[in-house]
C-alpha cells in the first residue's frame, strides 16, 4: 500500500463514453500526476499538477482533461476515447514538484482502461 | 533508440539465484531510478542514486556515472521478487522521468 489509491481498479468503455478516473493521496504531497502504460512501452507523462496548478501538459489529446480540485485529489476525464487509449493510466503523487535527488514518487494501482 | 535501455527485457531465474539487471543510459542526468512494477500495475519506488551503491534488504544498485551505466542485483531472489523493474532516469531536475521499457522478472520456487 503506497498510500495513492486510484479508482476504478478496470474500466471498459464504448467510444462515445464519458468516464472519469479518480486518484487520492492523503500522504500530504504537493504534486500529482497523471501517466500512461500501454503494453510494452515505457510509461509517458501526460499531466502534472503542483499545489492544484497544472504545470506540464504532455502534448495530450483533448479527449483526456485532468482537473485537480484540492491538493488530495486528481481527476482524468475521459470522452469520446479510441481504441489505441486502451492502456494502464498509473497516478502518482509526490513530496515536491520535479524529480529532485530527494524526491520519491508514489503510485497508485492504475486503472487498466479497454476502449471497445 | 530509447534514451533508457534495460537488460535483458525478460529474465527467468530459480529461486536462490543471483538477479542482474542493467540499465544504460545516453543522456545527462541528475539521477537514476530503479523501480518496481507488481502484476496488479502499482510501481513502487526502490532507489534513486547519482553516484556509487545503494543497499536495501537484498537488493543493491550501483550507477558508474562515466560509463553511464547501472545495475540492479537481488541476492537470494525469491518468487516474490516476480515483477517488472524498471529503470528511469531524470535530467535538469524537471518534472520528466525518462523511462526505460522495464525487465519482466519471474522467480521460479
Amino acid at each position: 500500500e503506497t498510500g495513492v489509491t486510484q479508482t476504478p481498479r478496470h474500466l471498459v468503455m464504448g467510444m462515445t463514453n464519458k468516464k472519469s478516473l479518480k486518484c487520492e493521496q492523503h500522504l500530504g504531497h504537493n504534486a500529482m500526476y497523471w501517466y500512461k502504460q500501454s503494453a510494452k512501452k515505457p510509461l509517458e507523462l501526460m499531466f502534472v499538477y503542483s499545489l492544484e496548478e497544472r504545470v506540464e501538459n504532455n502534448s495530450v489529446p483533448s479527449r483526456f482533461s485532468p482537473e485537480c480540485p484540492n491538493s488530495s485529489h486528481l481527476f482524468l476525464h475521459l470522452h469520446t476515447l479510441q481504441p489505441e487509449d486502451s492502456a494502464l493510466y498509473l497516478c502518482a503523487s509526490s513530496q515536491k514538484t520535479g524529480w529532485e535527488m530527494d524526491t520519491e514518487a508514489f503510485f497508485g494501482q492504475g486503472t487498466r482502461l479497454t476502449v471497445v | 533508440k530509447n534514451e533508457v535501455e534495460q537488460s535483458p527485457q525478460n529474465l527467468t531465474a530459480q529461486e536462490g539465484e543471483f538477479i542482474t539487471i542493467n540499465c544504460s543510459y545516453s543522456v545527462g542526468i541528475s539521477a537514476l531510478h530503479w523501480l518496481q512494477q507488481h502484476p496488479g500495475g502499482g510501481i513502487v519506488s526502490l532507489f534513486m542514486l547519482s553516484s556509487g551503491k545503494k543497499k536495501h534488504g537484498r537488493l543493491i544498485a550501483t550507477i558508474n556515472i562515466q560509463e553511464k551505466h547501472s545495475s540492479l542485483h537481488i541476492t537470494a531472489s525469491h518468487p516474490r521478487d516476480s515483477a517488472v523493474y524498471i529503470c528511469a532516469v531524470s535530467k535538469d531536475s524537471n518534472y520528466q522521468l525518462i523511462w526505460g521499457a522495464g525487465t519482466k522478472l519471474i522467480i521460479k520456487p
